[in-house]
């Protein structure tokens, strides 16, 4: 089943402890990117990636890093996490250069900092 | 900014009627897309119309687009429970952004 996998789906941490979700497709895309949602504000882009080796950052990328080793895998690491982080993250993929076409999103991963 | 703007925030509906959501944007597109979450899952993506488009059908879905009024509507024939959702549109310019959504509730 063509899919993009996130983990974990939720996740409670304290301030300060490293982290990363994982997020891995397996459609062969080019394009991934990871968001998060806030209540009222919709998703927001923290970085993006639009091939092996390139990533770039989206609009609200502070506090994050994100790797792109293989073409099918596409972390989010929190190195000092705070609580304003707290927040719904998603990662989503496809297969062009950008998001012109549509973007397959993964379940999502709650993330809890206190 | 590029970002979608839903209106209305949230609709309340019965089983049968039909839903229209709008969307009104500030720059040029090249497409607009409409989303659909179910409640905290993934996005689903539902329909995209291009900007040389006006109006675009899938199933019981409609979506209409007037580049003249930087506006898309979206309209859910003979809405289910099943379609109680938050949607979104995502204008796609240079990139694309998210709205923060509109929340829909059909009551059987």
């Amino acid at each position: 089943e063509a899919q993009v996998t996130q983990n974990p789906r939720y996740l409670i941490t304290v301030t300060g402890k490293k982290l990363t979700v994982t997020c891995s497709q397996n459609m062969n895309h080019e394009y991934m990117s990871w968001y998060r949602q806030d209540p009222g504000l919709g998703l927001r882009q923290i970085y993006y990636s639009m091939n092996v080796e390139v990533t770039d950052k989206g609009d609200v990328p502070e506090g994050y890093k994100v790797s792109r080793k293989e073409k099918r895998n596409f972390p989010l690491i929190l190195e000092s996490p705070s609580p304003n982080q707290t927040s719904l993250y998603f990662c989503a993929s496809t297969p062009g250069l950008g998001p012109h076409s549509p973007l397959h999103f993964g379940n999502g991963t709650r993330l809890t900092v206190t | 900014s590029q970002q979608g703007e839903e209106d209305p925030q949230a609709l309340s509906i019965q089983e049968g009627e039909n839903a229209t959501m709008n969307c009104s944007y500030k720059t040029s597109i090249n497409n607009l897309q409409w989303y659909r979450q179910n409640s905290g899952r993934g996005l689903v993506h539902l329909i995209l119309i291009r900007s040389n488009e006006r109006e675009k059908h899938s199933g019981r879905l409609r979506v209409t687009l007037d580049t003249s009024k930087k506006s898309s509507s979206l309209l859910i024939t003979a809405s289910r429970a099943a379609d109680t959702a938050s949607y979104f549109c995502a204008p796609y310019g240079n990139k694309l952004v998210f709205g923060a959504g509109t929340i829909l509730r059909v009551k059987s």
